[in-house]
């Protein structure tokens, strides 16, 4: 079964500067897409960035990157030029793109909070 | 285009009684999800809805159930509610066809107090 590990509960950054959050993820599958979430205290999920396994290139939207390394299952995501804005729940989820039978969920890292400090 | 719109937003119940939570999908969207969150377990997939039939189901007791209408827009129920079901509840559509992945949109969510 696939797993996705987010092993820092919480980060703060200064604004303007960068933060980099982690999630690792375990998976016997060779295709399979990847993505960071982000939860704002309103609640409402909003999908920040996706990268899709068999793409070497690294997935950009705005300030938002990611760094995937599929050989070591990792899959992290930088933030740039922090924003107040930014503050939330980040959340990293798996799916694979087999959509037979029980396969089409996301699964879900338990996220990681950041705190943006003015 | 409307969001992913849920109601009611916010529930209390006790233990023992049921609960029935809505969603309602963006326009054109055929396929809805089901998600428990709690600080504890974090997000864990309940079911997944498309053009009234069941998909896909996670590993949650009987006791949860949902349903899907023909305008896209599904139920939740949890019945015999017990302490430990008290979490938010976030339904997410997508424009899913079967074939392709596509993206999923959340709601607000429900947060269910149960006491």
């Amino acid at each position: 079964a696939q797993t996705v590990t987010q092993s820092q509960p919480e980060m703060s950054v200064q604004e303007a500067e960068t933060v980099t959050l982690s999630c690792t993820y375990d998976t016997s599958e060779s295709d399979y897409y990847l993505f960071w979430y982000k939860q704002p205290p309103s609640r409402q999920m909003i999908l920040v960035i996706r990268q899709e396994a068999y793409k070497q290139q690294n997935a950009t939207e705005n300030r938002f990157s990611v760094n995937f390394q599929k050989a070591a299952k990792s899959f992290s995501l930088k933030i740039s030029d922090s924003q107040l804005g930014d503050a939330a729940m980040y959340f990293c989820a798996y799916r694979t793109r087999n959509n037979a039978g029980n396969n089409r969920k996301l699964i879900w890292g338990l996220g990681t909070s950041l705190a943006v400090n003015p | 285009k409307a969001g992913v719109t849920q109601t009611p937003r916010y529930l209390i119940k006790t233990r023992g009684q049921q609960v029935t939570l809505s969603c309602s999908p963006i326009s054109g969207h055929r396929s809805v999800s089901w998600y428990q969150q709690t600080p504890g377990q974090g997000l864990q997939f309940l079911f997944e809805y498309f053009s009234e039939t069941q998909r896909n189901k996670g590993n949650f007791p009987g006791r949860f159930s949902g349903r899907q209408f023909s305008n896209s827009r599904s139920e939740m129920n949890v019945s015999t509610l017990e302490l430990g079901d008290s979490a938010l509840y976030l339904c997410a559509s997508s424009w899913a066809n079967g074939i392709s992945y596509n993206e999923q949109f959340f709601g607000p969510g429900t947060r269910l107090t149960v006491l």
